[in-house]
């Protein structure tokens, strides 16, 4: 069974430090892998896209890393700020069975609280 | 360019009620996925419309939810009847192909449900 599992569940930080979320998954064949972010009350917004070839990719202070062969993507922020406050979720994209369409497997998030 | 658009924002409603959400995609948008967001969850894809067709219901239950999308545009979706567990945040979302193969997602701001 496709999984995607993220740790912590929840993390709290000050202002102005770094921190890194962790994302692992079972999901195969592979086609591509994001994360979102999701304020209370608002739909998910992507950060990053990352196809199995891509190990690194940047948004702004926003920093994704894939590992294909072990399975593994972290999202690292660095000098947070209040307004990173929110959910970030993973999700893992595999093509389906038939190879017409593609399925997506949401993890349930990491819930980051910055702190002032 | 203008957003997804959903209405209405928040609904309560007694069990064994209806209710229906709707939703504008992005213009030109191909792809119209709905999903239920359970408090502490990642989402759940309900169904997936590719212009006017169903791509991907079989999450969806089929006993008393029903989804159409007319003219390849705006999509409805519809409980009937509402049980306690329904309560939840229902999210629209549309991507100008296939999501999953690299595509933008691109989410609304979700239907807060709850079921009394």
């Amino acid at each position: 069974k496709n999984q995607v599992e993220q740790s912590p569940q929840s993390l709290i930080i000050l202002e102005g430090k770094n921190c890194t979320l962790q994302c692992n998954y079972t999901v195969s064949p592979f086609s591509n892998l994001r994360w979102y972010k999701q304020d209370t009350g608002r739909g998910p917004v992507s950060l990053t896209i990352m196809t199995f070839s891509e190990n690194t990719k940047s948004n702004g202070r926003y920093t994704a890393t894939l590992d294909a062969d072990t399975k593994q993507s972290s999202l690292h922020i660095t000098a947070s700020q209040l307004s990173d406050s929110a959910s970030y979720i993973c999700v893992v994209s595999a093509p389906d069975s038939g190879g017409s369409n593609y399925k997506l497997t949401f993890g349930k998030g990491t819930l980051l609280t910055v702190n002032p | 360019e203008a957003g997804v658009a959903q209405s209405p924002r928040y609904k309560i409603i007694e069990k064994r009620q209806s209710v229906a959400f709707w939703c504008n995609p992005i213009s030109g948008h191909a792809t119209l996925y709905w999903y239920q967001q359970i408090l502490g969850q990642g989402p759940k894809l309900l169904i997936q419309f590719q212009n006017n067709g169903v791509v991907d219901d079989s999450q969806l239950p089929k006993d008393r939810f029903s989804a159409e999308r007319l003219k390849g545009v705006d999509s409805t979706l519809k409980i009937q009847p509402a049980k306690l567990e329904d309560s939840a945040v229902y999210l629209c979302a549309s991507s100008p192909g296939l999501a999953g193969a690299t595509y933008e997602q691109y989410f609304g701001p979700g239907t807060r449900l709850t079921v009394t």
